[in-house]
């Protein structure tokens, strides 16, 4: 009964390799987002859709390629994976439409390690 | 665009004492304020947020207080347990909906018993 699950919880790969993160959240929110942290914990957000529309893109790579197929549902795929795109990865979602309390339920993480 | 800046970076405390983390930020028209507490291995959780129509805000051992004129804000934990060691983000919106939140850089809490 995970609120916002996200897959794979780690992931090592080689520099130059393509992969994914998936996420899920079961709460029924309108929007979703993918923030990265890193090794600094410094969060920062990538991106926002609602209702599968991308509404926020704060000047990633075009590497970062997120793709909402639901509004349940936010992946986030990399191409051509460089060593400083080593980080946490987490998805979170939130409601916000009328009476939404600004909270962002966020899921725990998505470690990826390029090497 | 928004810039929050948060101090200390780390804070050690004995278990029992009060924990203060102070955070400033650069946009006038912010006006919600969260605080999410982060745990090893886990995600982000909002323990307290204000908005600005507010100047303080209080849930048990937790306490959040907003100066709009300064443009700061603060979280205050009383009577701390070692289950309060975590990281700190205070983070500030234009938008009370949380979709356009600026974190600050976090503050590593440690409680020692």
């Amino acid at each position: 009964d995970t609120a916002v699950s996200q897959t794979p919880k780690y992931l090592v790969t080689q520099m130059g390799n393509d992969k994914s993160i998936k996420c899920e959240q079961n709460l029924g929110h309108d929007t979703m987002y993918w923030y990265k942290q890193d090794s600094k914990k410094f969060l920062k957000i990538m991106f926002s859709y609602n209702n599968k529309e991308l509404i926020i893109n704060e000047t990633v790579p075009n590497r970062f390629s997120p793709k909402s197929p639901d509004k349940a549902h936010l992946n986030l795929h990399i191409n051509s994976l460089e060593l400083g795109d080593s980080a946490v990865y987490f998805c979170a979602s939130s409601p916000t439409g009328q009476g939404s309390t600004g909270e962002l339920f966020f899921g725990e993480g998505s470690r990826l390690t390029v090497l | 665009g928004e810039n929050v800046e948060q101090h200390p970076s780390t804070l050690s405390v004995q278990e029992g004492d009060s924990a203060v983390i102070k955070c400033t930020y650069s946009d006038s028209a912010s006006n919600y304020f969260p605080w999410y507490k982060q745990e090893l291995g886990k995600g982000p959780q909002l323990i307290i947020d204000i908005r600005s129509n507010v100047g303080e805000k209080k849930d048990q051992r937790i306490a959040v207080t907003l100066n709009k004129t300064a443009k700061h804000f603060s979280l205050h934990i009383t009577e701390t347990q070692p289950e309060d060691s975590a990281v700190y983000f205070c983070a500030a919106s234009r938008e009370t909906s949380g979709s356009r939140l600026t974190f600050g850089e976090g503050t590593q809490l440690t409680v020692n018993p």
